[in-house]
């Protein structure tokens, strides 16, 4: 596709259930970032993949938050034994290059709520 | 870690107003990004830049570096200006994570 897109675009879960949230980069981008707003909220980091690997995972609040990037292209964020705080907007980026040195491109995100 | 601030939180305006958004953050960074997010939408980049100061249209983004200060400026402001205006610096050299402001919520009215 020409954009960054996500799925689910709206995802409505039990406390406690597993949820996966999916992006699918801009073609030929290295480097993809996974962000979390929550309402009222500039975005909060949680991970970076140049390539398949995570460069940075610093920003995953806990080890319930997993993702992976197996071919480098699409990638998995994973929220396990979900929690009422975990609701929030998850966002996706691509980058050509990174962020220090290229132009962001967001997806329109995937808006998790737990009941 | 980089603190980054935007003022003001909240900024309502007359059409046509020329508009001034601040940020500053606290460790040197390699590179500042101004974003755009209107209401339920998603994010659009603005400006990427790491000195000086880039124009697109209207919108004009500066940086002082020595000072950790970016402006971005809104000419000729219109309705479809509202948004919320994001200020985001990456530290590079491997933390390529962008730590991000709070926002600027920003009205124009008619």
């Amino acid at each position: 596709g020409a954009g960054v897109s996500q799925t689910p675009s709206n995802k409505v879960t039990e406390k406690g259930k597993y949820v996966e949230l999916r992006c699918d980069p801009i073609s030929g981008h290295t480097a993809l970032y996974w962000y979390r707003q929550s309402l009222g909220q500039g975005p909060e980091f949680l991970i970076y993949f140049q390539g398949t690997g995570a460069a940075d995972d610093s920003g995953l609040p806990n080890d319930r938050f997993f993702a992976v990037r197996p071919e480098g292209s699409v990638s998995t964020l994973k929220i396990q034994r979900t929690e009422r705080g975990d609701s929030a907007v998850y966002l996706c980026a691509s980058s050509a290059s990174g962020s220090s040195t290229g132009e962001l491109f967001f997806g329109e995100g995937s808006r998790l709520t737990v009941l | 870690k980089n603190e980054v601030e935007q003022s003001p939180q909240n900024l309502t305006a007359q059409e046509g107003e020329f508009i001034t958004i601040n940020c500053s953050y606290s460790v040197g960074i390699s590179a500042l990004h101004w974003l755009q997010q209107h209401p339920g939408g998603g994010i659009v980049s603005l400006f990427m830049l790491s000195s000086g100061k880039k124009k697109h249209g209207r919108l004009i983004a500066t940086i002082n570096i020595q000072e950790k200060h970016s402006s971005l400026h809104i000419t000729a402001s219109h309705p479809r200006d509202s948004a919320v205006y994001i200020c985001a610096v990456s530290v590079g050299g491997g933390a390529d994570g962008l730590t991000f402001g709070k926002g600027t919520h920003l009205i124009i009215q008619p």
